[in-house]
């Protein structure tokens, strides 16, 4: 598989502009998530969804952030306005639960995360 | 609440020598996840190491090993022998939510700088 593919890599846009983000999960995993880096606050989580569905949407900053999930192997972060403060990288990872007799669920695996977009807004 | 503090900003050492990044964690369930990732200078988030509540083991991989201890809930990463290629900013991370994917709380990161 090649891992979480994200596009584009590096995005620069003027403040005000609409931004899209791009995602494709691992073939196979149900679990996506959209994770933010920054200096001041880290790596958090933004969104994440099983399913295609959002399960939790607690870490999205404002209305201005949206996020979707149209199928099992894409899903898009937009932000409409974009603002100079939401410069970061931006991460997509994915995940599944793992089994250690078929059909028997024992646990989380870890996140594969995808390379992130930097995004600069200026 | 649950949290993870990773104490050491950034750490440098000389080549060859062995350093240990500490992590703490807090969480009031039994049963979660610890992990570590790396995120070298290209950017990118590297898995290296899941561990469940129940497990207790150290694990060693290669120059890499972990000390897991639910007593001072801390899950310590050591490398030793450390090469310029292990320069790199670590970040511990735990995940509560058994069963549901992981979502992932994360450390501030550790930058460790390691020197030929």
């Amino acid at each position: 598989d090649a891992g979480v593919i994200q596009s584009p890599r590096h995005e620069v846009t003027e403040m005000g502009q609409e931004v899209t983000l791009r995602c494709k999960p691992i073939s196979g995993h149900d679990y996506l998530f959209w994770y933010r880096q920054t200096m001041m606050r880290g790596l958090e989580l933004l969104i994440y969804f099983n399913n295609n569905v959002p399960i939790d949407d607690s870490g999205m900053p404002e209305d201005r952030f949206s996020a979707k999930m149209p199928n099992a192997s894409f899903s898009t972060l937009k932000i409409q306005p974009s603002e100079p403060r939401d410069s970061a990288v931006y991460f997509c990872a994915s995940s599944t639960l793992y089994t250690e007799t078929v059909g028997y669920v024992v646990g989380n695996t870890e996140a594969f995360f995808g390379q992130g977009t930097r995004l600069t807004v200026v | 609440a649950q949290k993870v503090t990773q104490a050491q900003t950034e750490i440098s050492v000389v080549e060859k020598e062995d350093v240990t990044l500490d992590c703490v964690y807090e969480t009031r369930d039994t049963t979660y996840y610890l992990f570590w990732y790396k995120q070298p200078p290209s950017g990118e988030l590297v898995f290296l190491i899941r561990r469940n509540s129940f497990d207790e083991q150290n694990e060693i991989s290669g120059r890499y090993s972990w000390n897991f201890q639910k007593s001072t809930s801390s899950f310590n990463f050591t490398i030793t022998a450390s090469q310029v290629v292990d320069s790199a900013v670590y970040f511990c991370a735990l995940s509560e939510e058994y069963n549901q994917g992981g979502k992932l709380i994360f450390g501030q990161g550790t930058e460790l700088s390691v020197k030929p």
